[in-house]
């Protein structure tokens, strides 16, 4: 079975700062992976796809993803957050073999401070 | 263009009640997943529908189930309310066939008390 886990359910940057937040996933074929945000009181936002068209993929509010193969990753950043990115975090992947069941890590908590 | 929609926003209950949520996809879209996110977790899949039928379920009892009406709008039933079964309840939508993302709508705050 495919599952998605995310390193940190916690993360604390300056603002300005590099922001890091690790994803890392189990599957057996390509996967379609996914990373989403999600403000408080809010649903889920994309930020972000990887559907093996290019590796390094880029997504809105200046946010990146890196997928590796190798490492079966696929980690999220920024060069530089901003007090407004400060928000829960998932990545997600498509189960192979289903209709568009996503499956999710269980988050990480992006704080920013000044 | 409006994206997915639910009602109500909230929604307080007691243990042993029924509850029925609604779900408006977004325009374009003709397939529903409904997802349970508990406090501090990840959602969780509970079902999807496509073509008013019940296209694939996860790991939750009878208690939940649904609906998916011709104009592509979904409800979620959930039966003999559990204290564990407050929750954020997010509907997402999609096309049909494709590995394209889901939109998620605002979701439903579910309190059982």
């Amino acid at each position: 079975a495919q599952s998605v886990t995310q390193l940190g359910s916690h993360v604390s940057v300056s603002e300005g700062a590099l922001v890091l937040l690790r994803c890392n996933y189990s599957s057996s074929v390509p996967p379609y992976l996914f990373w989403y945000v999600q403000y408080p009181n809010q649903g889920l936002q994309l930020l972000l796809k990887y559907t093996s068209a290019a590796t390094l993929v880029k997504g809105i509010n200046g946010f990146e993803a890196e997928f590796k193969k190798s490492e079966t990753s696929f980690h999220l950043t920024k060069p530089s957050a901003h007090m407004s990115d400060a928000a829960e975090y998932f990545c997600a992947v498509i189960e192979s073999g289903g209709y568009n069941k996503l499956i999710f890590g269980a988050g990480t908590r992006l704080a920013v401070h000044p | 263009d409006a994206g997915v929609t639910q009602s109500p926003t909230h929604l307080i209950k007691t243990r042993g009640q029924q509850v029925t949520l609604r779900c408006s996809p977004k325009s374009g879209h003709d397939t529903v997943s409904w997802y349970q996110q508990a406090l501090g977790q990840g959602p969780q899949f509970i079902f999807q529908y496509y073509e008013e039928e019940e296209r694939q379920r996860g790991n939750f009892p009878d208690r939940f189930s649904g609906h998916q009406f011709p104009n592509y709008s979904s409800e979620l039933n959930v039966n003999a309310l559990l204290l564990g079964d407050s929750a954020l309840y997010l509907c997402a939508s999609s096309e049909s066939w494709s590995n394209q993302p889901q939109h998620f709508g605002d979701g439903t705050r579910l309190s059982i008390l």
